[in-house]
């Protein structure tokens, strides 16, 4: 069955980065798209960006664009976002999610839980 | 970007009632939406594509309409099983959005 194991929580210092992993079993890990949705409260969801593992292809939100980095790992079959320069703002719950059709996300992590404080 | 409006914010129900929920897109997305659940602490839940269309493993209670920029998503028979936030997301041009959730909850 397809799963996607996400890294534990971070508690962070501002300035600093983070990178996230998201390993994937289950399925071919480098056909289908691995997108990247940040979740805080009262923010609802939004789209990072998106990785094709298959390739190393990547596909940004503009919002997103010097925030966050997307990498794979074929080898492992593991995707990673590194988040730079952090701030308060950034702390929230990170998914990464399988992209079926790069339209909608059929498959999700777990979850992790990024504290950005000093 | 293209906005995706969720209304309401909260809805309420009693087992067993029917409920439906409204996501309203800022411009026409043809049926390029889709529609998550999200119980407390849990990750998204993919129930419905590309408006209407049914995805395994999820009860047949549940099912999509609409097409352009008003899409509605309808439980037949709310269980306590069904209480969490739902949230639609379009697909039809970059960046992908979501809307703001509505929160469904018992009487």
């Amino acid at each position: 069955q397809v799963q996607l194991q996400q890294s534990g929580a971070e508690l962070v210092r501002p300035g600093t980065s983070v990178k996230i992993s998201c390993k994937a079993s289950g399925y071919t890990f480098t056909n289908y798209w691995l997108g990247w949705v940040k979740q805080r409260p009262g923010h609802g969801l939004e789209w990072i960006g998106d990785i094709y593992p298959g390739g190393g292809y990547t596909n940004y939100n503009e919002k997103f664009k010097g925030k966050a980095t997307l990498t794979a790992d074929t080898s492992s079959s593991t995707a990673y976002m590194q988040l730079s320069s952090l701030t308060s703002e950034d702390s929230a719950v990170y998914f990464c999610a399988r992209s079926a059709a790069r339209a909608y996300f059929d498959y999700w992590g777990q979850g992790t839980t990024l504290t950005v404080s000093s | 970007d293209i906005l995706l409006t969720q209304s309401p914010a909260i809805l309420s129900v009693s087992p067993g009632e029917r409920v439906s929920f409204s996501c309203r897109a800022s411009q026409s997305i043809g049926t390029s939406i889709h529609w998550y659940q999200q119980r407390t602490n849990g990750s998204p839940r993919l129930l419905i594509k590309y408006a209407s269309e049914s995805i395994s493993g999820i009860p047949s209670r549940f099912s999509g309409s609409g097409s352009g920029t008003d899409f509605t998503l309808s439980i037949n028979s709310v269980e306590s099983e069904d209480i969490a936030d739902y949230y639609c997301q379009q697909s039809n041009s970059w960046p992908i959005t979501f809307g703001a959730g509505t929160k469904l909850e018992l009487k």
